[in-house]
């Protein structure tokens, strides 16, 4: 079984400030791992992925996140916040994939940026 | 292929009227999946097939609910005497499937947005 927890269902931070989404996840096997944007009214965007090489993975539009087995974490972090980074933010798991990949995704963390 | 494509982007329908959405996914994909998404809340998976096959279907596909995929290419997913409750943005998603290359992201189209009133 495999799920996905966002702690913090809204995060603001001000415009050039660090982001932080925080990520948990749950999975019986090696989990993949996703961070998806939605903007409103729209369908989602990949930002990075996790599958199983290196644990830093480097996404788009200057996001990244550390997949850190241990902590069963992978948080997205980006250095400084532009106001087009305002949106919603979900984490997903899937299974790795040799097992099926259906997508479980959080509950979504919504960023604001404040000016 | 400007990827996976929704028709429509908006429905409003009336209580017990019966609805069909369309979804169009990446060509080479094989994989395609419905989710539902309600307001504040992450998509929850519905469906999924592989091909024509429907390979696994959620508690939450009530028996008024039906996908289909023919052909293995576009699928439908239609709602009969649809309900308030069924208000929601459908997303559909298509990939790769396993054993076929390594990456098998999921790629999402921009979702139907249904409104039951």
């Amino acid at each position: 079984a495999q799920s996905v927890t966002q702690l913090g269902s809204h995060v603001s931070v001000s415009e050039g400030a660090l982001v932080l989404l925080r990520c948990n996840y749950s999975s019986s096997v090696p989990p993949y791992l996703f961070w998806y944007v939605q903007y409103p009214n729209q369908g989602l965007q990949l930002l990075l992925k996790y599958t199983s090489a290196a644990t830093l993975v480097k996404g788009i539009n200057g996001f990244e996140a550390e997949f850190k087995k241990s902590e069963t974490s992978f948080h997205l972090t980006k250095p400084s916040a532009h106001m087009s980074d305002a949106a919603e933010y979900f984490c997903a798991v899937s299974g790795a994939v040799f097992t099926g990949n259906q997508f479980y995704f959080g509950t979504g963390t919504s960023l604001t940026v404040i000016p | 292929d400007t990827g996976v494509s929704q028709d429509p982007r908006h429905k409003i329908t009336k209580r017990g009227q019966n609805v069909t959405f369309r979804c169009d996914p990446i060509s080479e994909h094989n994989r395609l999946y419905w989710y539902r998404q309600t307001l504040g809340q992450g998509p929850e998976f519905l469906t999924y097939f592989q091909n024509e096959a429907q390979l696994e279907k959620s508690r939450l596909l009530s028996d008024r609910f039906s996908a289909e995929r023919p052909k293995g290419s576009f699928s439908t997913l239609e709602i009969q005497r649809t309900e308030q409750g069924d208000s929601a943005m459908y997303l559909c998603a298509s990939s790769l499937a396993p054993g076929q290359s390594r990456n098998t992201e999921a790629f999402f189209g921009q979702g139907t947005r249904l409104t039951v009133v």
